[in-house]
């Protein structure tokens, strides 16, 4: 079945850290760029971070760059989510998503999402 | 950044019948190019993974029953759901991907 699975959410505090991760199956996850999107409660949608299929190039939305980074082991067929430094508005389900593409920038296979609570 | 609105944030349709939901992004999405308009719109379902609906505008994603159409060019798009099913209750979000960040819609909130 192709699909992915997010895991490592739960309860930080502000300043701590947390790393999320997708493992991707059913599909040759080395062919595609991969991206974060999250939702906070009762909020719309909100891309987060893209990885390029190498991994070598990253990109980021400007309220998570430079306390967010993206990674991946295709090896292992997994994608990361590093946060550092994490806020209270942070708080959000983090879908780990597909680009059908090169960089194209729409998705076409979502995770289910796993849940980041920022609270002291 | 681009910025996209949609309209309304709610509505009731009865079942069968047809329900449309408008996006407007803050710049035209048309890649000249190409000629292709860089707007998505996705079906979210609570406890269910969100779908993927309408891709290039008007493109239906994979297993997308026909019910679903996507239209419009440039700035002003629409989703129209025609026969409306008891199972498309959810929150329908249109996205452009015409440059980073890709920026969502606020959501509409599809009721029976």
């Amino acid at each position: 079945e192709v699909q992915l699975v997010e895991s490592g959410g739960g309860l930080v505090q502000p300043g701590g850290s947390l790393r999320l991760s997708c493992v991707a199956s059913g599909f040759t996850f080395s062919s595609y760029w991969m991206h974060w999107v999250r939702q906070a409660p009762g909020k719309g949608l909100l891309w987060v971070a893209r990885v390029s299929i190498d991994g070598s190039s990253a990109m980021y939305a400007d309220s998570v760059k430079g306390r967010f980074t993206i990674s991946r082991d295709n090896a292992k067929d997994t994608l990361y989510l590093q946060m550092n430094s994490p806020r209270l508005e942070d708080t959000a389900v983090y879908y780990c998503v597909r680009d059908p593409r090169v960089a194209t920038g729409y998705f076409d296979l979502w995770g289910r999402g796993t849940l980041v609570t920022v609270s002291s | 950044d681009f910025v996209v609105t949609q309209s309304p944030d709610s509505l009731a349709v009865s079942l069968g019948e047809r329900a449309t939901i408008n996006c407007k992004s803050s710049q035209s999405v048309l890649y000249s190019s190409n000629s292709r308009d860089y707007l998505a719109w996705y079906q979210l379902k609570p406890g269910q993974p969100p779908k993927l609906l309408i891709y290039w505008a008007s493109t239906r994603g994979s297993g997308v029953p026909d019910r679903f159409s996507g239209s419009g060019s440039g700035t002003d798009f629409t989703l129209t759901i025609s026969n409306l099913q008891a199972e498309d209750v959810a929150v329908y979000y249109c996205q452009q991907y015409y440059t980073t960040p890709y920026t969502f819609g606020q959501g509409t909130k599809l009721e029976i």
